[in-house]
């Protein structure tokens, strides 16, 4: 079982500020998603990084993956209530992915 | 377009009765399918996964087994359940290609008493 530390496990902020959650592993994967989850809902795909060092931004969510494929970060600017949810980072080996164990946002109007 | 059944939504059982949850995959062909359970607030547990009918990788040992009776279902069996069964199951699906990313299903909440 490959094992992935998020943090922080809970965050509370005003809307308006910025937030960063990592992902970290010592193990290295093909490729490592973000998702985030509702209450009483399967998790979503936000976002796939594939290469060491790749950024990839998605509105006002910007992602990193770590030059070794071990880590990833999550960045959001300007967070609005609409982002309070659950997050979740999961790296994927040949046919597994293992997920991260969840970063809880919430944003406060 | 593809679309990924789970059920039931909810289900209360008591200790030491059996469990059977069934996910199906529409719009697809020979799926990877996947069985994870989520402790509340917390990352997902990759229980079981399978690539092919008939073929299971066990990722934990549990009191659980899963079966794939057909390409485009997964079964998540018990024959007698524990308290610590307790949990939010979710079954997803993925393409066999790279860069796959897994489609998940609305997940079943068990609560066992």
């Amino acid at each position: 079982t490959q094992l992935l530390e998020q943090s922080p496990q809970f965050l509370s902020i005003q809307e308006g500020e910025n937030l960063t959650v990592y992902c970290n592993s010592s193990s290295v994967f093909s490729s490592l998603q973000w998702y985030r989850q509702e209450p009483g809902e399967g998790p979503v795909l936000l976002v796939t990084v594939v290469t060491g060092g790749e950024v990839k931004k998605l509105k006002r969510l910007t992602f990193q993956f770590g030059d070794a494929r071990k880590d990833s970060s999550l960045h959001i600017t300007a967070a609005q209530p609409g982002d309070t949810g659950l997050y979740l980072c999961a790296g994927a080996t040949g046919n597994q992915f293992y997920f991260g164990t969840g970063t809880s946002l919430t944003v406060i109007p | 377009s593809q679309t990924i059944h789970q059920w039931p939504a909810t289900l209360v059982q008591p200790v030491g009765s059996p469990l059977s949850l069934e996910c199906t995959v529409e719009g697809t062909s020979n799926p990877n399918l996947y069985w994870y359970r989520q402790a509340a607030g917390r990352g997902l547990q990759l229980l079981f996964y399978s690539v092919g009918i008939g073929q299971i990788s066990s990722e934990v040992p549990q009191n659980l087994s899963a079966s794939r009776p057909q390409d485009r279902q997964f079964i998540l069996s018990s024959k007698k359940l524990l308290l610590s069964d307790s949990g939010f199951y979710l079954c997803a699906w993925s393409g066999d290609r790279v860069q796959e990313k897994l489609f998940f299903g609305s997940g079943t909440q068990l609560s066992v008493l």
